[in-house]
């Protein structure tokens, strides 16, 4: 597609339950980016994906947390037992290459609100 | 580890004023520095990036920053500010991490706004 797409926009799930989110990236793009954005402060990585597998996993807060990306295309954000603090704006983005160099072009996000 | 600070949380201008919003980095090399700018609801959009070279780098919408190695330093310039410019601006560092992927590591952000 032409941009980032991520659904769903908005999704407002009870304390405890499990969430996806849905990321399809730029069609060609190799790399794919999770970060979480929580209310005034700064995305904050979560994990990075170059083709299927997960590079770098470094920033997933706890195991509550996994992605995936089966066949190097749209990603998954999965997280169980989702709690209060889980709140945010889940960001995906994605590049042609794995190099920051070029650059990324973010998704609009998932407004995530668990209450 | 690398980290950005925004020592600004928001910042006020008059339209047609200049605007510079600052950002400093840590990082123990020669590191690649990126602003981004997000409007309410929206994904965050780049307005420029820094890798090598010369150290005033040129972006969209007529903002330009310049890369101080001596202050470490990527402070954010626009000579004369629109109302539209009214959003949170981000700077980032990039660096590699695990397994040669790319994280950014952003500042807190500055809110812009605007007034008439």
């Amino acid at each position: 597609g032409a941009g980032v797409s991520q659904t769903p926009s908005n999704k407002v799930t009870e304390k405890g339950k499990y969430v996806e989110l849905r990321c399809d990236p730029i069609s060609g793009h190799t790399a794919l980016y999770w970060y979480r954005q929580s209310l005034g402060q700064g995305p904050e990585f979560l994990i990075y994906f170059q083709g299927t597998g997960a590079a770098d996993d470094s920033g997933l807060p706890n195991d509550r947390f996994f992605a995936v990306r089966p066949e190097g295309s749209v990603s998954t954000l999965k997280i169980q037992r989702t709690e209060r603090g889980d709140s945010a704006v889940y960001l995906c983005a994605s590049s042609p290459a794995g190099r920051t160099n070029y650059g990324y072009t973010f998704g609009s996000g998932t407004r995530l609100t668990v209450v | 580890a690398q980290s950005v600070t925004q020592p600004d949380i928001h910042i006020t201008v008059s339209e047609g004023a200049s605007l510079e919003l600052r950002c400093n980095y840590s990082y123990g090399a020669t590191p690649y520095l990126f602003w981004y700018v997000q409007s309410p609801g929206q994904g965050l959009q780049l307005l420029l990036k820094y890798f090598s070279g010369d150290t005033l780098v040129q972006g969209i919408k007529g903002f330009e920053a310049e890369f101080k190695r001596s202050q470490s330093s990527f402070n954010l310039r626009k000579p004369s500010v629109h109302w539209s410019d009214a959003a949170e601006y981000f700077c980032a560092v990039g660096a590699l991490g695990n397994n040669a992927g790319n994280m950014l590591t952003f500042g807190g952000g500055t809110r812009l706004m605007v007034k008439p």
